[in-house]
């Protein structure tokens, strides 16, 4: 069974600060991709990562993927208001398939 | 419409009715699937389309659960005598198909079981 963890489930910080989730996985995915999803939403891609080191940037956003593409890391910088939201990984396998992390939920407080 | 389209968005249902959720998903996309998601959990995998194939169905709870795409477009999930464990919010989501192909979700429909 492939698992998905992230960490913390839950932060809580100010506006203007930094913010780290980590996604860890037991086995190796096809790629692994980040989601937002916010109340009442389905989940809305942010990125995809394929190959093992790369690293991607989305405006304040950056995502990492370990070189053993086992692990990823989403890194905010000045966070705001507006990035309050659950945030997911989920690894593909085949076929499309997604296997998704519990999910990190962030509060960015003004 | 542009997006997948989910309905019902609410349902409430009693224990034991049959329950029936529609998703139409994006004109032309391939790859149809179905997630559940319950209250502060990540989404999980029901099942999964190509076409009106059912390719994968491993993640369907029970045989209580049953899904069709009759036509190769839209599809309906049918959960036969709801039971509380049942309430979540069941998330469909469409592609193109074939890996690296963005993958598109609906609203979700938000079942109650009660």
């Amino acid at each position: 069974t492939q698992l998905l963890e992230q960490s913390p489930q839950f932060l809580s910080i100010q506006e203007g600060e930094n913010l780290t989730v980590y996604c860890n996985s037991s086995s190796v995915f096809s790629s692994l991709q980040w989601y937002r999803q916010e109340p009442g939403e389905g989940p809305v891609l942010l990125v995809t990562v394929v190959t093992g080191g790369e690293v991607k940037k989305l405006k304040r956003l950056t995502f990492q993927f370990g070189d053993a593409r086992k692990d990823s890391s989403l890194h905010i910088t000045a966070a705001q208001p507006g990035d309050t939201g659950l945030y997911l990984c989920a690894g593909e396998a085949a076929g499309n398939k997604l296997t998704f992390g519990g999910g990190t939920r962030v509060l960015v407080k003004p | 419409g542009a997006g997948v389209s989910q309905s019902p968005r609410y349902k409430v249902a009693k224990r034991g009715q049959d329950v029936a959720l529609r998703c139409d998903p994006i004109s032309g996309h391939v790859s149809l699937f179905w997630y559940q998601q319950a209250l502060g959990q990540g989404p999980e995998f029901l099942t999964y389309f190509q076409n009106e194939a059912q390719l994968d169905k491993s993640g369907l709870p029970s045989d209580r659960f049953f899904a069709e795409r009759p036509e190769g477009s839209v599809s309906t999930l049918k959960i036969q005598r709801t039971q509380q464990e049942d309430s979540a919010v069941y998330l469909c989501a469409s592609s193109l198909g074939g890996p690296g192909n963005t993958i598109y979700f609906g609203e979700g429909s938000w079942l109650t079981v009660v």
